[in-house]
């Protein structure tokens, strides 16, 4: 069975450009959820989609933005970028769960960012 | 404002020991709290969970032991392996949230010596 696939793994823009960053969950598994990853700082959430719909939502400014597609592959935007933003991004994805279901998250490799 | 903190950036042991990585929270309101381990280059892997309603959990090597009166829990890895050496992210789960929702430490980093 496939893992969770990002793409690219690594990319390198320049303050003010944009970026899109591509996710393809565990086939089967319909929430997707987008996390960055800073030194000192761990991971924090950015927001979570299930069914193309944003169920979650995480305190960054919005020049970060996501969707998620009908074969739930998900992307996330950030617009004009600062050097803050450089991170490692995570995507992760999961079967719908119920509150007694142990959570488990399926991370990708990460697309890693440098803003120059 | 961190509310899981994992004080301790680094832990080394021998193999064949104990390993014990700590983290504190600070909202009492989290109902569910997960370990990862993260190798380099790779995304971060489950590791044990446990739910607020219960103080310790066992799968194999691993043991979370979670204190709610002091808002802590530990992660027991016995016995260490080298294989073990990795980053290890604590996790906890604000409530009425799902579990894609999830707020992490900054990790410890443990190397296990042979």
């Amino acid at each position: 069975k496939a893992g969770v696939t990002q793409t690219p793994r690594y990319l390198i823009k320049t303050r003010g450009q944009q970026v899109t960053l591509s996710c393809s969950p565990i086939s089967g598994h319909r929430s997707v959820s987008w996390y960055q990853q800073t030194p000192g700082q761990g991971l924090q959430f950015l927001f979570e989609y299930f069914s193309e719909t944003q169920r979650n939502k995480g305190n960054f400014p919005g020049r970060f933005s996501g969707r998620q597609f009908s074969n739930s592959r998900s992307e996330m935007n950030v617009s004009t970028l600062e050097l803050g933003d450089s991170a490692l991004y995570l995507c992760a994805s999961s079967f719908p769960t119920s509150p007694t279901v142990s959570g488990e998250l399926f991370f990708g490799e990460g697309s890693r960012l440098t803003v120059l | 404002d961190q509310q899981v903190k994992q004080n301790s950036p680094s832990l080394s042991v021998q193999e064949g020991r104990i390993s014990i990585l700590n983290c504190d929270y600070t909202n009492s309101m989290f109902d569910y709290f997960l370990w990862y381990k993260k190798y380099p280059a790779e995304g971060p892997t489950f590791l044990i969970s446990i739910s607020s309603i219960k103080d310790k959990n066992e799968d194999g090597r691993f043991t979370v032991f979670l204190n709610k009166s002091a808002k802590h829990l530990s992660l027991h890895i016995v016995p260490s392996q080298p294989g073990d050496s990795a980053v290890y992210f604590c996790a906890a789960r604000p409530p009425n949230t799902g579990f894609q929702k999830l707020v992490f430490g900054t990790g410890t980093r443990l190397l296990v010596s042979p």
